[in-house]
């Protein structure tokens, strides 16, 4: 069983940015993707970017010129950093995990609200 | 990208009977060279993250239960729960896998009638 553990709720003031953290535990077979969803307050669910062994990292067109997915094998961490936010980057962030064949979301963190607010 | 558009938006369906979601596809989801079709769907239960529920637009994951099922190829799918429980009021979407940027359906609201 796999288990995801991110870290806090953040504010945020516009312009800044956020990095939130994801750490997994139990299978931590490194044959695995992972990815951020994000969802906003009321609305549906929003890949933003995977990443998969060795470091190679993809993004949504929409995400590529402000997320950056990185992770860290030593500690199980998977990472992910939103600059430049606005009050549309308001949403809850998930963590997720899945298989490398076929992408998956087998596995999900709690959630990290981020509020963007002046 | 694929656009993935659910139907009803919302239903309320009574206790005990057949609750039946709507998924369609802008494009062909269908791999003919592995004749699967690259779909997914999944629960989110109020406060609660999503769950994964069905791959392969008709594998049930490990514990779903039976009465949970989906159907479907090509562009047009299906996710129907028999004999609906209180624990299946969620809003449930469908994702597909077959291309980048992957996707998800807006999402449908399950309500007890």
């Amino acid at each position: 069983q796999v288990h995801l553990v991110q870290s806090g709720a953040e504010v945020k003031k516009p312009g800044s940015s956020v990095k939130i953290s994801c750490k997994a535990s139990g299978d931590t077979s490194t044959n695995s993707a992972f990815s951020w969803v994000r969802q906003a307050p009321g609305q549906g669910l929003e890949w933003m970017g995977r990443i998969i062994p060795f470091g190679v990292s993809t993004y949504t067109r929409k995400f590529q010129d402000r997320v950056t997915i990185t992770a860290d094998e030593a500690t199980s961490t998977v990472n992910l950093e939103v600059r430049g936010l606005t009050s549309e980057d308001t949403a809850i962030y998930f963590c997720t995990r899945g298989p490398l064949s076929y992408f998956t979301f087998d596995y999900w963190g709690q959630g990290t609200q981020v509020t963007v607010s002046s | 990208d694929i656009v993935m558009t659910q139907s009803p938006n919302s239903l309320a369906v009574s206790l005990g009977e057949r609750a039946t979601i709507n998924c369609k596809a802008s494009q062909n989801i269908l791999s003919s060279s592995v004749n699967k079709n690259f779909l997914a769907w999944y629960q989110q239960r109020p406060g609660q993250p999503p769950k994964k529920l069905i791959y392969w637009a008709s594998t049930r994951e490990s514990g779903v239960p039976d009465r949970f099922s989906g159907s479907g190829s090509g562009t047009d799918f299906t996710l129907t729960i028999n004999s609906l429980q209180a624990e299946d009021v969620a809003i449930y979407y469908c994702q597909q896998y077959f291309r980048t940027p992957l996707t998800f359906g807006g999402g449908t609201r399950v309500e007890i009638k």
